[in-house]
C-alpha cells in the first residue's frame, strides 16, 4: 500500500449507532488531518495532529473523537451523529514546518447517517 | 463573508480551451496558495503551489497570485477530457497549521 488509505469507503450508520473511520498513511509524514467534505461546501478542517498530539479542534462536536496512537494511524470515533453529519470524511497528511501545504489525501470514507 | 470566495460552476469547455479558475480572499495574511485537483470518488490532490505573490508554470498549468487584488488563478493551457475533475483553492497564513478551502469549482472538458 502506498500513499494515504481509508476504511471503510462507504458507511452507513443510525443516529444511535458506534463506528470509527481508519486513516493510515505510508508516507513517512508527522502530521494528520481529518477534514469534512460536503456538497456545495469548502473542505472543513476537523482535527489535526502533529507527531502524536493534537494541535488543533476546530470546535467540532463532542460526537467525533479523534484518535492518533501513532504518527501512521489516525481514526475518527463516532457516536450519536445526526443526518447533517452525513458528508464525505477525508484523512490527509503532511511533513510539519515549511511544507504543511502539501498535504496528502486518502480517497475519503462516505458516511451517510440515517 | 467566506475567507475564500470561489465560483462552484460548473465550467464546462470544448478540449484544447484554456481554463482560467480564480479565488478571491479577505485575509491578507495568507502566505501560502495551493491548488488541488479532485477527481469523482478520490481525495483531493496537490497540483500546484506558490509562495507570496507571482507566477508559477507546471507544464499546461500557470498559477498566478496577485496579493494586491487578494486574486488567485489557475490557468490551464490545451485544456483535455482528463483534466475534468473538481478545482479546489487552498490558502495558508505562515506558521499556521490550517488550509482554508475555497468550494471548489467542477470543471468539464468536452472532446
Amino acid at each position: 500500500e502506498t500513499g494515504v488509505t481509508q476504511t471503510p469507503r462507504h458507511l452507513v450508520m443510525g443516529m444511535t449507532n458506534k463506528k470509527s473511520l481508519k486513516c493510515e498513511q505510508h508516507l513517512g509524514h508527522n502530521a494528520m488531518y481529518w477534514y469534512k467534505q460536503s456538497a456545495k461546501k469548502p473542505l472543513e478542517l476537523m482535527f489535526v495532529y502533529s507527531l502524536e498530539e493534537r494541535v488543533e479542534n476546530n470546535s467540532v462536536p463532542s460526537r467525533f473523537s479523534p484518535e492518533c496512537p501513532n504518527s501512521s494511524h489516525l481514526f475518527l470515533h463516532l457516536h450519536t451523529l445526526q443526518p447533517e453529519d452525513s458528508a464525505l470524511y477525508l484523512c490527509a497528511s503532511s511533513q510539519p514546518g515549511g511544507r504543511r501545504h502539501e498535504q496528502y489525501f486518502g480517497p475519503g470514507t462516505r458516511l451517510t447517517v440515517t | 463573508q467566506k475567507e475564500v470566495e470561489q465560483d462552484p460552476g460548473p465550467l464546462s469547455v470544448p478540449e484544447g480551451a484554456i481554463v482560467s479558475l480564480n479565488c478571491t480572499y479577505s485575509n491578507s495574511a495568507f502566505q501560502y496558495f495551493m491548488w488541488y485537483r479532485q477527481y469523482s470518488r478520490k481525495g483531493p490532490e496537490l497540483l500546484m503551489y506558490t509562495y507570496s505573490s507571482g507566477n508559477k508554470e507546471d507544464g499546461r498549468f500557470t498559477a498566478q497570485v496577485d496579493k494586491s487584488s487578494k486574486y488567485i488563478s489557475l490557468f490551464i493551457r490545451d485544456s483535455q477530457p482528463s483534466d475534468s475533475a473538481t478545482y479546489l483553492c487552498a490558502m495558508r497564513i505562515q506558521g499556521a497549521q490550517k488550509l482554508v478551502f475555497g468550494q471548489g469549482t467542477r470543471l468539464t472538458i468536452n472532446p
